[in-house]
């Protein structure tokens, strides 16, 4: 299984700010993958971290309010932007397994926008 | 559309109770992987299991048991002889093979174990 750091564990921040959330992997993966966790609800996929080009969003999501970068196959942030206090959820970084099959996750980012 | 649904919101059992998780999936895919994922408190997705479509096989590990049938689109999770440290909640998932490897998540089930 891939070990996954994310950074920071917590945050409470200012409407209107931006928070930039790091996710390392311990091995190169594929497929790197962010979701949102919005209070007492299930996840749902932002978007696809793609390797060397632009990330891949889900309907709902747009590259100005959640850049993201992965400059290698370890490494990529999400950036949330321009802060409101809707985007307080906890922030996932998931990777695909070597064999292609599970999905492992990092221990997400608790985000609180006041 | 894939879709996940697990119609148990929340759950209480006694210490030592058997309790069974529900999860109902749709796809009209053949080929696909459903999962099992706890998250306790502090906020950690879990891995517990994965299946494929093409296994439905039951699986037991421990006290943790899943039950997958094709025919009724379900893969039930049964936690047997309940412990205080089960109360999480659990997700149920699904990954349809030629849409990428993103997950489906049903919308969880809230399990709360007391002494």
């Amino acid at each position: 299984s891939a070990v996954i750091s994310q950074k920071p564990s917590r945050d409470i921040c200012q409407r209107g700010t931006s928070l930039t959330i790091q996710c390392q992997v311990d091995s190169q993966v594929t497929m790197m993958f962010w979701y949102r966790q919005q209070p007492g609800q299930s996840l749902t996929l932002i978007a696809t971290a793609n390797q060397g080009s632009e990330a891949t969003y889900e309907s709902g999501f747009v590259i100005d309010k959640f850049p993201i970068s992965r400059p290698n196959l370890t490494f990529s942030t999400l950036t949330v932007s321009n802060m409101s206090p809707e985007d307080s959820s906890i922030y996932l970084c998931s990777v695909v397994g070597a064999e292609n099959t599970e999905a492992f996750f990092g221990q997400g980012t608790r985000l609180t926008v006041v | 559309a894939q879709k996940v649904t697990q119609a148990q919101t929340e759950i209480s059992v006694v210490e030592k109770e058997d309790v069974t998780l529900d999860c109902v999936y749709e796809t009209r895919d053949t080929t696909y992987y459903l999962f099992w994922y706890k998250q306790p408190p502090s906020g950690e997705l879990v891995f517990l299991i994965r299946r494929n479509s093409f296994d439905e096989q039951n699986e037991i590990s421990g006290r943790y048991s899943w039950n997958f049938q094709k025919s009724t689109s379900s893969f039930n999770f049964t936690i047997t002889a309940s412990q205080v440290v089960d109360s999480a909640v659990y997700f149920c998932a699904l990954r349809v093979w030629n849409s990428g490897y993103a997950l489906n998540f049903g919308k969880g089930t809230s399990l709360l174990v007391t002494p």
